[in-house]
């Protein structure tokens, strides 16, 4: 079974200092991991996914993750938060044995505050 | 292109009404989620599709909820009899598949908001 944790519920963070959403993950296979976005009242936006290489990612709008086999892990990061950066954030994985069955976590809301 | 297309944005219906959610996928792409999210339980995936044909419906929550893709750019969601606690927001997206690649990026619908009164 594919699981994803997100164990914050709340990151709040002051513009300029850099910023953590942690991620977690449990997969039968060798994981694919994604991070996405959501504002309100709309659908999720891809940041960036880790399949294979380099286990630090670069995405979309200055965010990086660091994908740890040891430590099953994903977090997502970026060194300068912006006020714009406020939303919710998901982590996503699927095993590579077991089809499009994506996993999505329970999000985590960012708040970056001015 | 213009994105993955939701039809309707918003939909308030009574119990017992049939509901039928619609979505275009992004031309080319050959893999097409549905999705639930609620406050309770998050972001389920409901059903996919590859090449229009389902994969994977496992997370049907009941016999209520059916889905089709009767061609590679439309597809839709139905529940019939919808109940109030079907009230939710619920996404399309859909991906294009490389198979040297492995998984890919899903593009998202702005979603339609259900309410079932």
């Amino acid at each position: 079974a594919q699981s994803v944790a997100q164990p914050e519920d709340q990151v709040n963070v002051a513009e300029g200092n850099p910023l953590t959403v942690k991620c977690t993950y449990s997969v039968s296979g060798n994981p694919y991991l994604f991070w996405y976005v959501q504002y309100p009242n709309r659908g999720l936006q891809f940041l960036l996914k880790y399949i294979t290489g380099d286990n630090l990612v670069k995405g979309s709008y200055g965010f990086e993750a660091e994908f740890n086999k040891s430590q099953t892990s994903f977090h997502l990061k970026k060194p300068s938060a912006l006020v714009s950066d406020s939303a919710l954030y998901f982590c996503a994985v699927r095993a590579d044995n077991y089809g499009q069955n994506f996993v999505f976590g329970p999000g985590t809301r960012l708040s970056v505050l001015p | 292109d213009a994105g993955v297309i939701q039809s309707p944005r918003h939909e308030v219906t009574e119990m017992g009404q049939e509901v039928t959610l619609r979505c275009k996928p992004i031309s080319g792409h050959d893999y097409l989620f549905w999705y639930r999210q609620t406050m309770m339980r998050g972001l389920e995936l409901l059903i996919y599709f590859n090449n229009n044909v389902p994969i994977d419906d496992s997370g049907m929550p009941e016999d209520r909820f059916s889905a089709k893709m009767p061609n590679a750019s439309f597809s839709t969601l139905k529940i019939q009899p919808s109940e109030p606690r079907d009230s939710a927001v619920y996404f399309c997206a859909s991906s294009l598949f490389w198979g040297g690649q492995g998984a890919d990026t899903q593009y998202f619908g702005p979603g339609t908001r259900l309410t079932v009164l």
